[in-house]
């Protein structure tokens, strides 16, 4: 199991943090990526960057100079950092495995409003 | 980026009807597409991967083909649970893309 969390509410250029909490299954183990994926209202989901239990990250370009992938083993999480927001931002975040390049299990979706 | 345009992003259909969506992606990319159902409130679950290989557990009245620029997503006989969006994603290469969905609705 997947869960998203953190402030569903964010000011315009501040920082936007979340994190995903993974159950049965370490983060360590298997062959996968953990990846975040969001979806603007009425727009395609987007993928944002993805990171290997190794810690090496993959961006979206469009994101490449905002957003900070990261692994906490201890706490059997990841997390994603995005700095100076905008409205743009706005959207519903998910964190996604991706096993064999399918996106195979997701967490519920969190909503993040960036607003002052 | 690899653009994966999706058609129709609506279609009105009937419980028992066949329906077709498709996605033209602008480079070749092989058989590198994944199909995804999103039921409202809930998260995407992958129907069919590598174009025409279908998930463990999915009903087999869904079914997708193509390679290249190509593919397309059929459901048989429609059930009431398949009305949801529907996007397709191609992991050809980096940054994955995805359609812009597709919304099935009932007629």
């Amino acid at each position: 199991l997947l869960q998203e969390s953190g402030p569903g509410l964010v000011k315009p250029s501040q920082t936007l943090s979340l994190t995903c909490t993974v159950s049965g299954d370490s983060i360590k183990s298997g062959s996968y990526y953990w990846t975040w994926i969001r979806v603007p209202a009425g727009k395609r989901p987007e993928w944002c960057g993805r990171i290997y239990r190794s810690g090496v990250t993959d961006y979206n370009p469009s994101l490449k100079s905002r957003i900070t992938l990261s692994l906490d083993s201890s706490k059997n999480q990841f997390s994603l950092t995005l700095t100076s927001v905008t409205a743009e931002d706005t959207a519903l975040y998910y964190c996604a495995r991706m096993a064999a390049y399918t996106f195979d299990l997701w967490g519920p979706g969190t909503v993040v409003t960036v607003s002052s | 980026d690899i653009q994966m345009t999706q058609s129709p992003s609506s279609l009105a259909a009937s419980v028992g009807d066949r329906v077709t969506i498709t996605c033209q992606a602008n480079h070749d990319i092989s058989n590198y597409v994944n199909w995804y159902q999103q039921q409202p409130g809930k998260a995407p679950r992958v129907l069919i991967f590598d174009a025409s290989n279908l998930e463990t557990g999915v009903p087999s009245r869904f079914s997708g083909s193509g390679s290249g620029t190509h593919f397309s997503f059929t459901i048989n006989s429609l059930q009431p649970e398949d009305f949801a969006t529907y996007y397709c994603q191609q992991y050809d290469s980096l940054p994955y893309t995805f359609g812009q969905g597709t919304k099935l609705e009932i007629k």
